[in-house]
């Protein structure tokens, strides 16, 4: 049980490409996210998911795209990446008892992003 | 408004001493959930505890116990004994019902332990 993987570990890119940060759980979770951790801060929302087809915005969607296709995957689209997105990418999960119950959310790895 | 506080950056103790991770939260709800989560410098974030918000009993695993106040709006964490395993930056963080989607993350405190 790999729990919550993501990939790349660490990618530098330049002002303008786009790239694809991969998530994936085999916990057979329903509800899956994106967040951002800028240095020294806490983590916020960026986009979250409560099953395959269905995806909604967190705190700070602008410049982002998600897609969730499968219940296992949802990754996170970056479009003409700019210098604010440089940050610490983390893909968590939890099980999807529903709205209103405080479910624990497990997180992968991260990504670390350099967008130069 | 909802707002997770850690108002100490950073603290530095040496090994086998006790230290307390203070947690402030406000929130207009009455049902909501409180998280720490540890990120050891590998940078992954581990849970380490939930509690919801009529559960104020505090609790004790092994070397890590919390302390839950709703009257001062507080969730502290104590490491007895600390570790040098234990140097990390440790997170609060609160959900509420009406939004529990959402992890409303603190700022973190890091805590060095020296030998």
């Amino acid at each position: 049980n790999a729990g919550v993987t993501q990939t790349p570990k660490f990618r530098i890119l330049k002002i303008g490409q786009s790239m694809t940060l991969q998530c994936a759980q085999d916990m057979n979770h329903n509800y899956m996210y994106w967040y951002r951790q800028d240095p020294g801060m806490g983590l916020k929302l960026i986009y979250y998911s409560v099953g395959a087809g269905i995806t909604d915005k967190g705190e700070v969607p602008n410049g982002y795209n998600v897609s969730r296709s499968t219940t296992e995957d949802f990754p996170l689209r970056l479009e003409l990446a700019a210098p604010s997105q440089t940050s610490v990418y983390f893909c968590a999960s939890s099980y999807g008892y529903g709205q209103g119950t405080g479910e624990t959310q497990y997180f992968g790895p991260g990504t670390r992003l350099l967008v130069l | 408004a909802q707002k997770v506080t850690q108002a100490q950056t950073e603290i530095s103790v040496v090994e086998k001493e006790d230290v307390t991770l203070d947690c402030v939260y406000e929130t207009r709800d009455t049902t909501y959930y409180l998280f720490w989560y540890k990120q050891p410098p590998s940078g992954e974030l581990v849970f380490l505890i939930r509690r919801n918000s009529f559960d104020e009993q505090n609790e004790i695993s092994g070397r890590y116990s919390w302390n839950f106040q709703k009257s001062t709006s507080s969730f502290n964490f104590t490491i007895t004994a600390s570790q040098v395993v234990d140097s990390a930056v440790y997170f609060c963080a609160l959900s509420e019902a009406d939004s529990s989607y959402k992890l409303i993350f603190g700022s973190g405190t890091r805590l060095l332990v020296r030998p």
